[in-house]
């Protein structure tokens, strides 16, 4: 009973390359939510996708930030031309395919450091 | 818009004793689900109990229960017969049931628990 994988774990990129994150979601899961934390902070949500669809991106920046979750394969979180305030971990949480909200459980999160 | 308090930045307790970690809540929704989320060192984000608001009955997960207080909108996790593996970051988070953003968690800035031996 896999949980929600992201990869990689931990990522290093510098200004002004790109950063793919990745998320599959658990077995059943239909539904997938990005969050950013910063230091010493609170998660922020990001994005929430379903299969091919962007359900509220209503937390993502304007630019450079991109998210998809395709018919196959897992969701991924897309940052192009990465600035220092990138850096921060990335959480990916599935959900159930069901009416309504339902409880997210979390991936282990991507680390992302921008040098 | 909702937003989430955790008004203790940082709290301590003696293993095996009880600690209760504080939560308030902002929102004009009347259905909703509210959460608790422990952060250990690893990092990794783990469900520790759910609320829905709806139910009258406090929510209990073995150890872990909570004081849901709808009208005075507060939501306190209660740790009993703590261990050191409690020691994490806790985080309390709020969801909409219905219209828009449901689904997106809200979560407050966390407290930081450490269990002693």
């Amino acid at each position: 009973n896999a949980g929600v994988m992201q990869n990689p774990r931990h990522l290093v990129r510098r200004r002004g390359q790109e950063a793919r994150l990745r998320c599959s979601p658990m077995k059943g899961h239909s539904h997938v939510y990005w969050y950013r934390q910063l230091p010493e902070e609170g998660l922020k949500f990001m994005v929430y996708l379903q299969k091919e669809n962007i359900i509220d991106e209503s937390g993502m920046p304007k630019e450079r930030f991109s998210a998809e979750f395709p018919k196959e394969g897992p969701s991924i979180l897309r940052i192009q031309q990465v600035v220092r305030g990138d850096s921060a971990a990335y959480f990916c949480a599935s959900s159930r395919d069901r009416q309504g909200p339902d409880t997210q459980y979390f991936g282990p999160g991507t680390r992302l450091t921008v040098l | 818009a909702q937003t989430v308090t955790q008004s203790q930045p940082e709290m301590s307790v003696q293993e095996a004793e009880t600690v209760t970690l504080s939560c308030t809540y902002d929102t004009s929704e009347s259905n909703y689900y509210l959460f608790w989320y422990k952060q250990p060192p690893s990092r990794q984000m783990i469900l520790v109990i759910r609320q829905e608001a709806y139910k009258q009955q406090n929510a209990t997960e073995n150890r872990f229960s909570v004081n849901f207080q709808k009208a005075a909108k507060s939501f306190s996790l209660k740790i009993s017969d703590s261990q050191l593996g409690d020691t994490a970051m806790y985080f309390c988070a709020f969801m909409r049931r219905y219209g828009g953003s449901q689904g997106n968690l809200i979560f407050g800035k966390g407290t930081k628990l450490s269990v002693k031996p």
